[in-house]
């Protein structure tokens, strides 16, 4: 099993240019959430997909976007680069929300945009 | 709104000894869970450990255990035996079933003195 896996693992952009960054999910999960960390900080929610629909947004604009698939992969879309957007980028996989443990997120080792 | 707070950036610890790091978080649910996540140089989250609010009993996973005081809203993560394979960020984190997001904490590192 390979896990969560990312791609690219580093990525530089210019300011105002759009990213895709992409996750495919640990095999059997249906629930992809993407999170961004910042440097030195917690990761903070971005938000979370499951059977192709965005299921829950955290506190980022609309430039942020994302997509999942029908095999659960799923992408996250930046538009309009900014600088403050560089920062590590975590994708975590999971069952859908049982009310039990057996629904643990398992994260991908990330992302690094750096926006120039 | 949920909040994590730790507020301890940095803590040292030598080598088979034990360190506690400290973690508060802020909540109206009556029902969540709590976990303690590793993040070394690597990037890559780990979970380190893991417990259910309405559990009074702390959970322990070999060498790491945690001291939940849910009237304190006190979640902290004893690490017993020390190794150097120790040193990495952690993160407390913080979901509820109600929209199963987690919100982390800003982090610790933990250094490991030989």
């Amino acid at each position: 099993d390979a896990g969560v896996t990312q791609s690219p693992t580093h990525l530089i952009k210019t300011r105002g240019q759009q990213v895709t960054l992409r996750c495919s999910p640990k095999s059997g999960h249906d629930t992809v959430s993407w999170y961004q960390q910042a440097l030195g900080q917690g990761p903070q929610f971005i938000f979370q997909y499951y059977e192709e629909e965005e299921r829950q947004r955290g506190n980022f604009p609309d430039r942020f976007s994302g997509h999942q698939f029908p095999n659960y992969s799923s992408e996250l879309n930046v538009n309009a680069l900014l600088l403050g957007d560089s920062a590590l980028y975590l994708c975590a996989s999971s069952l859908p929300w049982t009310g039990d443990m057996n629904t643990e997120a398992f994260f991908g080792q990330g992302t690094r945009l750096t926006v120039v | 709104a949920q909040t994590v707070t730790q507020s301890q950036p940095e803590m040292s610890v030598q080598e088979a000894e034990t360190v506690t790091l400290s973690c508060t978080y802020d909540t109206s649910e009556s029902d969540y869970y709590l976990f303690w996540y590793k993040q070394p140089p690597s990037r890559q989250m780990i979970l380190v450990i893991r417990q259910e609010a309405y559990k009074q009993q702390n959970a322990t996973e070999n060498r790491f255990s945690v001291n939940f005081q849910k009237a304190a809203k006190s979640f902290s993560l004893k690490i017993s035996d020390s190794q150097l394979g120790d040193a990495a960020m952690y993160f407390c984190a913080y979901l509820t079933g109600a929209n199963s997001k987690l919100t982390f904490g800003k982090g610790i590192t933990l250094s490991v003195r030989p």
